[in-house]
Parts: C-alpha cells; structure tokens; sequence
C-alpha cells in the first residue's frame, strides 16, 4: 500500500537560508510521481515541483530542488534562499503506476520562515 | 490551458442538511476527478475519485458520496451532514502521470 511520511510537523529558518523538508514513501510500484505542494493560509494547493521514478536527475524549479533517494525512499524539498512569502503548509505527495489516478499525501509541514 | 472550477468557497449548514459541492474543469477531456477533504490543522484525505463518467471509487466509508454526471463534472453530496463533516474540501483532477491542479476548496461548517 501507499505511504507518504512527513516526520517535521513544523519547520523554522531564517529569511534567506536553505531549508530542507523531508518526505519518505513507500510503495511496491515500480513506476510512481513524487510532488510538493504549498498550502498558505488561503488554503489553495499550490503545485511546486515533481519527480518521476525514471528520472535521472533530481527536479528542479527555480528556488525548488527535489533531492530525490531512490534507494532510501526518500523525496526531500529544498528551498534556496527563503523568504517570508514561504511561510505556509508544504504536503509531500505520491502518484502511483503510469497514469495513475490516486495521488496520496503526506500530514504536512508547517514552515515558518523568520525575518 | 486547464482551469478548475469550484463552489462555493465558504458554506455553513445546519446539522442534517443536504450538502452539494460541485467542481467542474475546462480545457481538458477525460480527466481524472477528486474529492479531497482536510481537517483543521490535518493533511489531506482523499475522499472518492473517478476515471470516468459514472464511475466513482470511495476510499473512506463516511457520510458522503460522489457523482459524475459529466465527464468534467463532479459532484460531492450528502443527505444530512455531521458535525464531523465540518472541513476544507479541495477538487482536482489529473491527466497522465504529471498534469494535475487544485480548486481553490470549499471551507465547511456544519453547526
């Protein structure tokens, strides 16, 4: 069965300095994608990066990077240079199969970045 | 390009009123449908979803259920609500392994 694990119910860091959000799953499929979204206070989900099992490199998307571990499950969000517009909910996620249509997530992590 | 649809934003309905939630999406065929729900403070929970007219799968046994009349419609209903069906419920839809957005959620409250 699918699992998603966000261990870090909440996260501090200073304006300006890297941040790194952890995300673990689980799954027997071969074949599955790996998302982030960003929650703000507003409650939109915000779709930030992906990550496909096949992909050789690890995602990126301007001060997004995955830093994708296939061997230890691991699907870890790092965000460059923080600023306060970062403060939000950040949910890990995971699609599993070829086109597959059940995406399952993580409980979150609350990221607050500091002035 | 794709655009997702969904109201209203903000409900309040009594204990044992019906409920309809209605999302709909433009700009692309054969979509996959969801129904999310998120508690206050809590991840995201998927509630039912479908690959396709009239068909619906249900993940979580509840007060809910789910319909698609239309192939980009879907609907998510309930013949008296709960208190416990108080909470953030978000549509998507998906195509393939990577195209997928959120609506803006409806924010429920059941007193």
């Amino acid at each position: 069965a699918q699992k998603i694990t966000q261990t870090q119910p909440g996260m501090f860091v200073q304006e300006k300095e890297a941040v790194t959000l952890d995300c673990t799953y689980d799954t027997s499929d071969p074949s599955y994608g790996l998302f982030w979204y960003k929650q703000p206070s507003s409650g939109e989900m915000i779709f930030l990066i992906y990550q496909g099992s096949y992909d050789q490199q690890n995602a990126t998307e301007g001060r997004y990077s995955l830093n994708f571990q296939k061997a230890r499950k691991s699907a870890n969000l790092v965000i460059s240079a923080s600023q306060l517009g970062d403060s939000a909910m950040y949910f890990c996620a995971m699609r599993e199969g070829v086109g597959g249509f059940k995406t399952i997530f993580g409980a979150g992590t609350r990221l607050f970045v500091k002035a | 390009s794709q655009t997702i649809h969904q109201w209203p934003a903000t409900l309040v309905q009594p204990v044992g009123s019906p409920l309809s939630l209605e999302c709909t999406v433009e700009g692309t065929s054969n979509p996959n449908l969801y129904w999310y729900r998120q508690a206050a403070g809590r991840g995201l929970q998927l509630l039912f979803y479908s690959v396709g007219i009239g068909q619906i799968s249900s993940e979580v046994p509840q007060n809910l259920s789910a319909s698609r009349p239309q192939d980009r419609q879907f609907i998510l209903s309930s013949k008296k609500l709960l208190l416990s069906d108080s909470g953030f419920y978000l549509c998507a839809w998906s195509v393939g392994d990577q195209d997928s957005s959120f609506g803006s959620g409806t924010r429920l409250t059941v007193v």
